[in-house]
């Protein structure tokens, strides 16, 4: 149990285009999501957590504008990437806390790696 | 912030070798978790714990939660070829607050 899935698992885009990333908890329900970014060969970097119906929190220094997070429903929440720029290429992932494991535990997904050219 | 100082930064040994790494803050945190992340996938769940004090064993992994509760190490006994990963210590202060904070990994190179 408490599988969370990542969509797409890479993807490349042009410079100034739109990209989203779908994260599902597949056997539970999430209350709560997270978004994570990771660059090579550094930790992960909690970039803004989610909670269902309501408006993101976003970390200190993530643009909210830039990363758009909808948590729609207790099983899906998106991460949308507008006007992508290269540095904007990093590993995302996103993990889920909710109706599964114990202590708020996170499951987190096999992430996405976000390339653009 | 608060910050999870983790070390060693990387690590090359022979199979059947030990393994140790340990975390570190100037916080207190109430759950201490230790991740093992293969290439180009998510973290995975080793070992969490809960109490300060605590010592638990996951098969051939164990780890210890401070009992100042600023630090926890693990370790990994008779090492084998598919230890081999990058290995984050994580840590969240507990309650309402569910949000993780990474260590910066320990990259683990097991020579078979």
């Amino acid at each position: 149990g408490a599988v969370v899935s990542q969509h797409p698992s890479r993807v490349i885009c042009k410079s100034g285009t739109s990209v989203k990333i779908e994260c599902r908890s597949l056997d539970f329900q999430a209350t709560t999501m997270f978004w994570y970014r990771q660059f090579p060969k550094q930790s992960l970097m909690l970039m803004a957590t989610s909670n269902e119906g309501s408006k993101a929190t976003y970390e200190q220094g993530v643009e909210k504008d830039k990363f758009l997070i909808n948590h729609a429903s207790l099983t899906l929440s998106t991460l949308t990437v507008t006007s992508a720029h290269p540095e904007d290429s990093s590993f995302y992932i996103c993990s889920a806390t909710g109706t599964s494991g114990s202590d708020n535990e996170q499951f987190f997904g096999p992430g996405t790696r976000l390339t653009v050219l | 912030g608060q910050q999870l100082n983790q070390s060693p930064q990387s690590m090359f040994i022979q199979e059947g070798e030990d393994v140790s790494m340990n975390c570190t803050s100037s916080s207190i945190f109430n759950t201490w978790l230790w991740y093992k992340q293969d290439p180009g996938e998510g973290p995975v769940l080793l070992i969490a714990l809960y109490k300060a004090g605590e010592l638990t064993s996951n098969g051939r992994l164990t780890a210890q939660f401070g009992i100042t509760r600023k630090d926890s190490f693990l370790n990994i006994s008779a090492s084998i070829p598919s230890d081999v990963g990058i290995y984050f210590c994580a840590a969240k202060p507990g309650g309402s607050n569910y949000k993780l904070t990474f260590g910066k990994g320990t990259l683990l190179t097991v020579n078979p």
